[in-house]
């Protein structure tokens, strides 16, 4: 079967750093994104990542390991805004997206 | 601003009382999906449009129908809601349709079943 394994919650500071990890188990692979969703809102568009490295844009940044299955995506200068649920989704051999069921990121003052 | 659009944001049935959902796009994308997404949960894609082709999830119950009139306009049609249907359904569209293609999602409708 096709998994993506996401931690349920986090809970971080404003102003901090945090690390949202994603790993995966697909039938192939052919990119992965990362979504924001604000609380009774519709997912939005954050990166997408198909090679290996770290693809930085402003203060969220993502990377991706394909030999090792994961990913995560990488959260500075913490505002209280940012507190939202985060989606990873996996592009499997089929180019269909597998989600995953999200991390719901808590900023505390 | 191009965007994509749903009505109504919020909607009430009562169990087993039809109910049509809507989704419209200005974004002229060849590609229109319905996801169902629960609390806490991964959305879960029902079916899509790739133009005026439908394609249907395998596991997308026949509780379930979908139209598209036109390129800009999809519904979502729920023929018998169950108190299970109950959950927030987004609409999204993509230029493609290629899995790697970004998906650009409405605000949703949070369906209510009484």
């Amino acid at each position: 079967g096709q998994n993506i394994d996401q931690p349920t919650e986090m809970t971080a500071t404003e102003g901090a750093i945090v690390q949202i990890n994603c790993t995966y188990q697909t039938s192939g692979f052919n990119g992965l994104f990362w979504y924001q969703q604000h609380a009774g809102e519709a997912p939005t568009f954050l990166s997408y990542n198909v090679l290996d490295g770290l693809e930085e844009k402003g203060r969220f940044s993502s990377f991706l390991s394909r030999s090792k299955g994961y990913s995560y995506l990488l959260l500075k200068e913490l505002q209280m805004k940012d507190s939202a649920s985060y989606l990873c989704a996996v592009v499997d051999s089929n180019y269909q997206l597998i989600w995953g069921a999200g991390t719901k990121l808590i900023i505390k003052p | 601003d191009a965007m994509v659009i749903q009505n109504p944001r919020y909607q009430v049935t009562q169990f087993g009382k039809p109910v049509t959902l809507s989704c419209s796009q200005t974004l002229n994308h060849n590609v229109m999906y319905w996801y169902q997404q629960k609390s806490s949960q991964a959305p879960k894609l029902l079916f899509h449009y790739y133009d005026k082709d439908f394609n249907n999830e395998a596991d997308t119950p026949d509780n379930f129908q979908s139209r598209r009139p036109n390129t800009s306009f999809c519904f979502l049609d729920i023929r018998s809601p169950g108190l299970g249907d109950a959950a927030m359904y987004l609409c999204a569209t993509s230029g493609t349709g290629g899995g790697t293609d970004t998906q650009y999602f409405g605000p949703g409708t949070r369906l209510t079943v009484l």
